[in-house]
């Protein structure tokens, strides 16, 4: 009940082109949903973040999209383009003075976008 | 902009021996975290501290891991005897509010 599925393994997509990856969940005491971006020999980069009580946050190129009765989420990034060639994880926590962020990632998105 | 800040960035060691990994954390950051990305493979949770405890842990986190906040700068994971299995790249995190944290650029453990 604490995983969250991530998929699909990897992606490659045309510079110009919408990446779409996704994300699905179980444990509905989950309500923070961040996106890290991940560049080869760095940590996770926080990309954007979602809380449940909206169900699209939009930041530039990226968008998150949130369907709670489905516990799904999503990952589109518009306009994709050779710099975003990344790895990308989704992942889930639970906030509340009680807990203590733990966030547990999906299993991550190759991205690769072709010039 | 603020980092968070690991050494070594790579460190090998006979199976067996104890290694330190150290981070210093975001200066006004109050919750600090351990995570470990065996190659290829998701991110894992390992601790969390906070108020200068371990807040929660991983079933991975077993006795043979330690966390320490020894001066109000740095946080260290110590491993007493590594395995094998230790190999991964241990990232630290640290954040104000227990969300949207700072991981920093990991260190590549390699037991041998």
């Amino acid at each position: 009940q604490q995983q969250v599925k991530q998929s699909p393994q990897s992606l490659i997509v045309q510079k110009g082109g919408i990446s779409i990856i996704n994300c699905a969940y179980e444990n509905t005491a989950f309500d923070y949903f961040p996106w890290y971006q991940q560049f080869p020999g760095k940590g996770p980069a926080l990309l954007i973040a979602i809380r449940p009580d909206v169900s699209e946050k939009k930041e530039g190129r990226f968008t998150i999209s949130f369907n709670k009765s489905a516990k799904q989420f999503s990952l589109h990034i518009m306009d994709s383009q050779p710099g975003d060639s990344a790895t990308y994880f989704c992942a889930a926590s639970t906030q509340g003075s009680s807990n203590t962020g733990k966030l547990i990632f999906g299993q991550g998105t190759t991205l690769q976008v072709k010039p | 902009e603020p980092e968070v800040t690991q050494t070594p960035s790579h460190q090998v060691t006979q199976m067996g021996q104890e290694v330190i990994l150290r981070c210093v954390p975001i200066s006004n950051h109050l919750y600090f975290y351990w995570y470990r990305q065996i190659l290829g493979q998701k991110v894992e949770f390992l601790v969390s501290f906070y108020n200068n405890e371990i807040s929660e842990k991983s079933e991975i986190f077993d006795d043979q891991f330690s966390v320490e906040r020894p001066d109000g700068s740095n946080f260290t994971l110590k491993i007493r005897s590594t395995k094998l299995e230790d190999s991964a790249m241990y990232f630290c995190a640290s954040s104000v509010y227990g969300y949207g944290y700072t991981f920093g650029s990991g260190t590549r453990l390699t037991v041998v």
